[in-house]
Order: C-alpha cells, then sequence, then structure tokens
C-alpha cells in the first residue's frame, strides 16, 4: 500500500539554524501539506501546496518557514532560523487527485529537537 | 470557524471493555468532512474514518463503529471489546468544502489494559 515517507525521523538543531524536513508524498497525490505537534498538544495545520504554489496557510506559517517541491517526488519544509518553540513533530501529509477534500493521509512524522 | 472538541482527554479501560469517544464539531458551512485519526505511541497519524457531511449513516468495521449526528454536531466513535493494541491518541478532525486545512481537535488518550 503507497505510503507517505518522512526523514530524518529525529533532528536535533541548534537555535538559530536552518532546517529542511522532507517528505515524499504518495505518488499520484497532487496535494500536500504540513501539520506541525507540539509535544502533548493537538496537531495544527502549517500549509498546503497544489500545483507548485502554496494554496493555504496558518498564522503559524510565517516568513520563516518556506516550502519546496524541488523534484517530482520530494517535498520539503524549511525553517530558516530555528527557534526553541519550533521543536515539535512534524507531519507532512498528501491527498487526492480529483479536490483538496479528498483524504490526507499522514507520514510517520520529524521529531525536531530545537536546543 | 471550524472548531472540534474532544471533550475527554484521557479514558483508561480494561480488555474486552466497549468505549465511546466523543467528538462535537462547530462550522457554518454546510458541506463538510469529518475524520478519525489514531495516533498509537509510535508516533505516526493513522486515518480511519471520513464521514461526508450529506452522508448521516453510521457505519461498522470491525469492532470499530461511528455515530455521525448532525442535529447534535457529533461524530462519535465506539470500539467494541478493546484490545490493548487500541491503546493510542486518538483524534477527531474537520475540513469544509472550500479550505484544505484539517482542523483537529485535542485529542482523546485511550489506555486498554489487559
Amino acid at each position: 500500500e503507497p505510503e507517505v515517507t518522512q526523514t530524518p525521523s529525529h533532528q536535533v538543531t541548534q537555535m538559530g539554524q536552518e532546517v529542511i524536513l522532507r517528505c515524499v508524498p504518495i505518488s499520484n497525490h497532487l496535494y500536500f501539506y504540513w501539520y506541525r505537534q507540539i509535544l502533548g498538544q493537538k496537531v495544527e495545520f502549517l500549509v498546503s501546496f497544489y500545483n507548485n504554489e502554496i494554496s493555504e496557510k496558518s498564522e503559524i506559517f510565517d516568513d520563516q518557514f518556506s516550502v519546496e517541491r524541488p523534484d517530482g517526488s520530494n517535498f520539503t519544509l524549511k525553517i530558516r532560523s530555528t527557534k526553541l518553540e519550533d521543536s515539535a513533530m512534524y507531519f507532512c501529509a498528501s491527498s487526492g487527485r480529483d479536490t483538496s477534500t479528498d483524504t490526507q493521509y499522514f507520514g510517520p512524522g520529524t521529531r525536531l529537537t530545537v536546543l | 470557524a471550524q472548531k472540534v472538541t474532544q471533550a475527554q482527554t484521557e479514558i483508561s479501560v480494561v480488555e474486552k471493555e466497549d468505549v465511546t469517544l466523543d467528538c462535537v464539531y462547530e462550522t457554518r458551512d454546510t458541506t463538510y468532512y469529518l475524520f478519525w485519526y489514531k495516533q498509537p505511541p509510535s508516533g505516526e497519524l493513522v486515518f480511519l474514518i471520513r464521514r461526508n457531511s450529506f452522508d448521516e449513516q453510521n457505519e461498522i468495521s470491525g469492532r470499530y463503529s461511528w455515530n455521525f449526528q448532525k442535529s447534535t454536531s457529533s461524530f462519535n466513535f465506539t470500539i467494541t471489546a478493546s484490545q490493548v493494541v487500541d491503546s493510542a491518541v486518538y483524534f477527531c478532525a474537520l475540513s469544509e468544502r472550500y479550505s484544505e486545512k484539517l482542523v483537529f481537535g485535542k485529542g482523546m488518550k485511550l489506555t486498554v489494559n489487559p
């Protein structure tokens, strides 16, 4: 069964450093998403991406964040200058061929720890 | 605005007990979609079910069943004869017709003891 994959599973970085989290969505999906989950809290939407551009973003997704689909398979989330409060689990998801309202399937997550 | 409320934060049961997880949602949209996801201790988010607002039919899948009631804006999830492997955090989520984001509830941690 096709699945979303994410690398690395755990990333430790120093405050102020740049990190890139990588995702490989399900191959025939067209919509891609990033969510984050601060430890013990609910899952929060960051951004959605379709047709090589951001289609929706939350207030959390400020100028320090960016997303990219550098090739036909990868989808990345870059955090330019990490802060302590960026420590969280980051989930990538992908959905649908037809509409953005298809079910979103999530990857296993990348745990980001900012020291 | 979209909102999902899971009033229960944590439930502990003994194996073979039935357990119901409550979910209440708020939306102004007439077309919306409801979901349940499971997050086992390993951390991934596993899709369980999707319900469209125009389909109030309840669903049963093995030991799992879902009760969708628009009149009370609820989408409750029942596990029958719970097993230790059901131990996880369960999230209810909502998306609206013209929005791509999922709005999650705070989650409910279920512990099934042997």
